[in-house]
């Protein structure tokens, strides 16, 4: 069956480390997405991806960088510069972007907490 | 800028009773409206979506109608179970965005026996 996996499930940082969130898709979406999720708060942007090698800024990138180098494939890291960076976060995947009637696939997250 | 404005929670319901959860939106062209549910500790799974105006999107027992003239599409259920206990995302997607999706805040619905 197609869809998003997202691993680790669960992930431990110590202050001033860097970690990777992995997403990967095996719909053949062009665009990937991630999202951050804090306690009570909806969902903030934070990169996306509409074509392989090309990514975009969303609403809160600072602290975070991504890369696709290939389609399935859209890895999230968490930098030291991210103070406060404890949060669930949520990739997603979508067909062309362009065609809006489709939605986002999501991932199962990841929930990174900072010991 | 597109946004979407949905009703605040928790909500608290008991099995069997009506549910309502409101969302109003704001978009420069035509969009696509959505509504996600979210379970603890899960990622969102698509609940419904409507295209165009008029159009009524369905699935386990939700529904929600596309209502242009008021700019609304609000999720309704006649008779909710525990297992509806989720958080639910009223969501949209416009062309000119170039289809990413914004979303509402969430409203958590809580359903007791």
């Amino acid at each position: 069956d197609g869809g998003i996996t997202q691993s680790p499930k669960y992930l431990f940082r110590k202050e001033g480390q860097n970690v990777t969130l992995s997403c990967e898709q095996n719909l053949n979406h062009d665009a990937m997405y991630w999202y951050r999720q804090d306690p009570g708060q909806g969902l903030r942007l934070i990169y996306y991806s509409q074509i392989v090698n090309d990514f975009q800024k969303g609403d809160i990138a600072e602290g975070y960088s991504v890369s696709r180098e290939k389609k399935e494939s859209f890895p999230l890291t968490v930098t030291s510069a991210q103070k406060n960076p404890t949060a669930f976060y949520l990739c997603a995947s979508s067909i062309v972007p362009g065609q809006s009637s489709e939605g986002y696939t999501f991932g199962s997250g990841t929930r990174l907490t900072v010991v | 800028g597109d946004s979407v404005t949905q009703m605040e929670g928790p909500v608290t319901l008991s099995e069997e009773a009506f549910l309502t959860i409101n969302c109003t939106y704001t978009a420069t062209g035509y969009p696509s409206l959505f509504w996600y549910v979210q379970y603890p500790g899960e990622g969102l799974q698509l609940l419904l979506k409507a295209t165009k105006a008029d159009d009524k999107g369905s699935n386990k027992g939700f529904e929600a109608t596309y209502r242009k003239e008021t700019t609304s599409f609000h999720l309704e259920k006649g008779s909710v179970q525990v297992s509806d206990s989720a958080v639910y995302f009223c969501a949209l997607s416009d062309v000119g965005g170039g289809n990413k999706l914004t979303f509402g805040t969430g409203t958590q619905l809580k359903v007791e026996l």
